[in-house]
């Protein structure tokens, strides 16, 4: 079972629609969370963190977690071409030193 | 402004080289990483180190060594370069007050 898995995509949505993105993950004592943005030949960077239960909001972005089954979403509202991009989950482990754990990455389109 | 600079953009080197790989941060950071990244397999964890002269091994480590001789400079080292280590790689630095690792630009590594 891989450490942090990703719903593969592509996910293609239209301009002004909602993105939503998944991600699971399998070590139960996971501390924190965090949501990267990739563009094509970019490095990636981050865009969210989220580390208790619940949601967490910024501009058009919302992280939700979930740690009873697991869970990390992140919805994008309002979705612009500009967020077409790959998205990493990325999720830290409670006995790492500082080490995060990557999913693959869910590719996202946003078409006008 | 937190950066992250690696020492080349684009890089071709021939079987057999020994090759460097910098990654220089500027931010007093603790842990730095390196990875590469390759479609369809994401990002895989190399090495990284959490304090200068330590290294920690990550999933991918065969073929290649690291070295931290200063706090803010991580070298990756391809002993041998082989056609298969084609690859972008990614050099990372986190906190472990903030704990999401900010990356650098990436570097193209071609071995013909």
């Amino acid at each position: 079972q891989k450490e942090v898995e990703q719903n593969s995509g592509p996910l293609s949505v239209p301009e002004g629609a909602i993105a939503s993105l998944n991600c699971t993950y399998s070590d139960r004592g996971s501390q924190s969370f965090f949501w990267y943005r990739q563009y094509s030949g970019k490095s990636p960077e981050l865009i969210m963190s989220i580390y208790s239960n619940g949601d967490k909001e910024d501009g058009r972005f919302t992280a939700q977690l979930n740690k009873a089954s697991q869970y990390v979403s992140l919805l994008i509202r309002d979705s612009q071409p500009s967020d077409s991009a790959t998205y990493l989950c990325a999720v830290r482990r409670g006995s790492t030193l500082g080490r995060l754990y990557f999913g693959r990455g869910t590719q996202l389109t946003v078409w006008p | 402004d937190v950066k992250v600079t690696q020492s080349s953009r684009y890089l071709v080197k021939r079987t057999g080289e020994k090759v460097f790989l910098e990654c220089v941060q500027d931010m007093d950071h603790e842990n730095m990483f390196w990875y590469r990244q390759d479609p369809g397999l994401g990002l895989r964890l190399i090495y990284f180190s959490y304090d200068v002269k330590m290294k920690e091994k990550g999933d991918i480590p065969e073929g290649y060594s690291v070295s931290r001789e200063k706090k803010e400079r991580f070298s990756l080292i391809l002993e041998s370069a082989s056609t298969n280590q084609t690859s972008m790689y990614l050099c990372a630095s986190s906190s472990p007050l903030y704990e999401w690792q900010y990356f650098g630009p990436g570097t193209r590594l071609t071995v013909t």
